[in-house]
C-alpha cells in the first residue's frame, strides 16, 4: 500500500519567516495530496490540497508544491504567525474503487512559531 | 461545516474488557473512517466504511472490529482490549467522490 514519509518531525521558525514541510510518497497512482492542521489538544482540520494535474497551488499564505517525478510534495507557509503553531499532517490519496478514496497520512510535523 | 461527534471523549478500560467507541455524523456523508493517533506513528487507518452495512479493513485492523448500522453511525469495537490499544482515536467522514475528511474531536482511550 501507499506509504507517506514526512521528513521533519519538528520545525521551529521565527514569526514572519517562512516554514517548509516536506513529504514523499511511494505509489505513483496517488493523485490527491491534502494537508491537515491539528492545534494543541484539538482535532484535525483540512487546510489545503493539491491534485496531480497541477504542480503548484496557493491559498493566501499557504503554498503547496508537487513534484510527481520525485514523488515529493511540500507545504510552504509564508509570513508565519504564532497561530500557525500546530501539528501539520500531509497525506496521499489513492482511488480505492469507484469514486472512493483512501487517505494515508504522514507522521506529522510540529511547527512552532516563536515571536 | 460538517459535524462529527465522538463518544465518549475519554475512556479508561481494563485489559480483556470490551470497549465500544461511537461516532455520529449529521451530514449524510457516505464514507466514514476510524484512525488512531500515536506519537511517532501519526494517523493510522483502522477501519472504514462506504455506506450503511459495509465495513472495510484499513492498514491496522487487527484487534478491532467496526460496525456501520446506519448512514449516521460508525462504531469501533475492541472485543478484548489490550494496553497497546491505548491511544487517541479519531473518527472522520467524507462525501463519496470527495477527498476532504471532517474529523471528530477524538476519544482518548487508556487500557490498564
Amino acid at each position: 500500500g501507499e506509504k507517506v514519509e514526512q521528513h521533519e518531525s519538528t520545525l521551529s521558525v521565527r514569526e514572519g519567516d517562512s516554514a517548509v514541510i516536506n513529504c514523499t510518497y511511494t505509489d505513483t497512482a496517488s493523485s490527491y495530496f491534502p494537508w491537515y492542521k491539528q492545534e494543541a489538544g484539538k482535532s484535525l482540520h483540512f487546510v489545503i490540497d493539491i491534485r496531480s494535474n497541477v504542480d503548484r497551488k496557493q491559498s493566501q499564505r499557504l503554498i503547496v508544491l508537487l513534484d510527481k517525478k520525485a514523488k515529493r510534495f511540500s507545504l510552504h507557509i509564508t509570513a508565519t504567525q504564532p497561530e500557525d503553531s500546530a501539528i501539520y499532517f500531509c497525506a496521499a490519496s489513492l482511488n480505492s474503487g469507484g469514486s472512493n478514496y483512501k487517505l494515508t497520512f504522514g507522521k506529522g510535523t510540529l511547527l512552532t512559531v516563536t515571536p | 461545516e460538517a459535524a462529527v461527534t465522538q463518544s465518549p471523549r475519554n475512556k479508561v478500560a481494563v485489559t480483556g474488557g470490551k470497549v465500544t467507541l461511537s461516532c455520529n455524523q449529521t451530514n449524510n456523508h457516505n464514507n466514514m473512517y476510524w484512525y488512531r493517533q500515536d506519537t511517532g506513528h501519526g494517523l493510522r487507518l483502522i477501519h472504514y466504511s462506504y455506506g450503511a452495512g459495509s465495513t472495510e479493513k484499513g492498514d491496522i485492523p487487527d484487534g478491532y472490529k467496526a460496525s456501520r448500522p446506519s448512514q449516521e453511525n460508525f462504531s469501533l469495537i475492541l472485543e478484548l482490549a489490550t494496553p497497546s490499544q491505548t491511544s487517541v482515536y479519531f473518527c472522520a467522514s467524507g462525501r463519496r467522490g470527495a477527498e476532504t475528511l471532517y474529523f471528530g474531536s477524538g476519544t482518548r482511550l487508556t487500557v490498564l
